[in-house]
């Protein structure tokens, strides 16, 4: 156990609709990192967090977003979903001062 | 910007021999470059890392060597064992990334009993 958690474990929702993925950083961790990952793909960075402010965007489509609250969870949401967006996706903690990023179990998501 | 490629993307071996697999990475300001394993169905986890100032790092069956000069690093595991199946990832880190990773594909890493 990393010590980050995320919720839902699995969501199965249709084409159009939108989902809110969350994420609880480890304890003392200030960066968050949301990471797609489609089926037998590698790692996808979308966006970093840090201390609550953007700080690094990836390949993150404008039907996404996300932000990190004061007490450093954090959100991802997407929208107008379709086909293509099924995927794994994990967030990842980080210390401050700290290179190792502490994956969490992942949400599954399923776009029918 | 910083580009990691990865190779092989798939890399069978049979229990006991070694396993080599290789990146390369673009920028000459990386100076940390982890290794993470991920099982399948489970969530990537850190097994070994370099920092530029470090030529190799080995811990137990596992190693990783970093060629500055050529942009490269290896990672090596010796007498694999059935539980070393699963997808390796590199990455690299330079100094001004707000310590964003940039990832290698990963290789699939396939041990023949």
């Amino acid at each position: 156990d990393s010590g980050v958690t995320q919720t839902p474990k699995h969501l199965i929702t249709a084409t159009g609709q939108r989902v809110t993925l969350r994420c609880s950083p480890r304890s003392g961790d200030l960066s968050v990192y949301w990471y797609q990952q489609s089926l037998d793909q590698g790692l996808q960075f979308l966006i970093q967090y840090y201390n609550g402010e953007e700080r690094a965007k990836g390949n993150i489509l404008e039907r996404f977003s996300a932000q990190q609250f004061p007490d450093l969870h954090s959100e991802l949401n997407l929208s107008s979903l379709e086909l293509g967006d099924s995927a794994l996706y994990f967030c990842a903690s980080s210390a401050p001062g700290n290179n190792e990023q502490f994956f969490g179990p992942g949400t599954r998501l399923t776009v029918l | 910007g910083e580009n990691v490629e990865q190779h092989p993307s798939t890399l069978s071996v049979q229990e006991g021999d070694s396993a080599v697999i290789k990146c390369t990475y673009s920028d000459s300001a990386s100076n940390y470059f982890p290794w993470y394993k991920q099982e399948l169905g489970k969530r990537p986890q850190l097994i070994i890392d370099i920092r530029s100032n470090v030529g190799e790092k080995k811990d137990q069956r596992i190693a990783v060597t970093l060629n500055k000069t050529a942009k490269h690093f290896s990672l090596h595991i010796t007498e694999t064992q059935p539980e070393d199946s699963a997808v390796y990832f590199c990455a690299a880190r330079a100094m001004d990334s707000n310590y964003q990773l940039i990832w290698g594909a990963g290789t699939k890493l396939i041990i023949k009993p």
